[in-house]
């Protein structure tokens, strides 16, 4: 089946670090995405996983464990421009399942 | 690059009346999708067609139907419309989704209203 967990919600302050972890239950699995959604907009594209380890992306980092259908979003130097939703999905195929979102509040 | 266009942005919908989402995509990808997003929620797949003349059926596909002519285009069909389909619909596209081509882009999405 298909499933796949993340936090409802989480708070954090402007300049410090967050992390948003994933699990997932995917049949036909082949990569972890996370993607950036402000209130009332399209989600944008932040990263993709496919092998284990740590992807680099300026302030935003992403860690992938396949053989523990796991993964993290790591967002450093947070700004309050970061509060957002925050989406992973799992490419199951030809197709992305996503996640119900974790929304981050970033306080000043 | 308009990237990927989406109209109407907001319609209200009588219960039982038809209408299509239109979506257009400029990037000359192969895969397209069609979501659903209902508030708070996460995006949950429709209807997807990796070419023209090709679709597929996604999570939640009843109520709904899809056609791909061509490259380009790819519209959404709700026939006798429901308040179970009050949503905002995103529709995006991406290229082949082998190891160097995988990010979905996002079209502003449509939000409806059926009452």
């Amino acid at each position: 089946g298909q499933n796949i967990d993340q936090p409802t919600e989480m708070t954090a302050t402007e300049g410090a670090i967050v992390q948003i972890n994933c699990t997932y239950q995917t049949s036909g699995f082949n990569g972890l995405f996370w993607y950036q959604q402000h209130a009332g907009e399209a989600p944008t594209f932040l990263s993709y996983n496919v092998l284990d380890g740590l992807e680099e992306k300026g302030r935003f980092s992403s860690f992938l464990s396949r053989s523990k259908g796991y993964s993290y979003l790591l967002l450093k130097e947070l700004q309050m421009k970061d509060s957002a939703s925050y989406l992973c999905a799992s490419r199951d195929t030809d197709k992305l399942i996503f996640g119900t979102g974790t929304r981050l509040q970033v306080f000043p | 690059n308009a990237g990927v266009t989406q109209t109407p942005k907001f319609r209200i919908l009588k219960i039982g009346q038809s209408m299509t989402l239109q979506c257009t995509q400029d990037m000359n990808h192969n895969y397209m999708y069609w979501y659903r997003q209902d508030p708070g929620m996460g995006l949950k797949l429709i209807y997807y067609s990796v070419g023209a003349g090709i679709t597929d059926k996604g999570e939640v596909p009843n109520g709904y139907n899809v056609s791909r002519s061509t490259t380009e285009d790819f519209p959404l069909r709700l026939e006798l419309a429901a308040p179970s389909q009050t949503s905002v619909y995103f529709c995006a596209s991406g290229g082949n989704l082998g190891p160097n081509s995988y990010e979905q882009y996002f079209g502003p999405g449509t939000r409806l209203t059926v009452t």
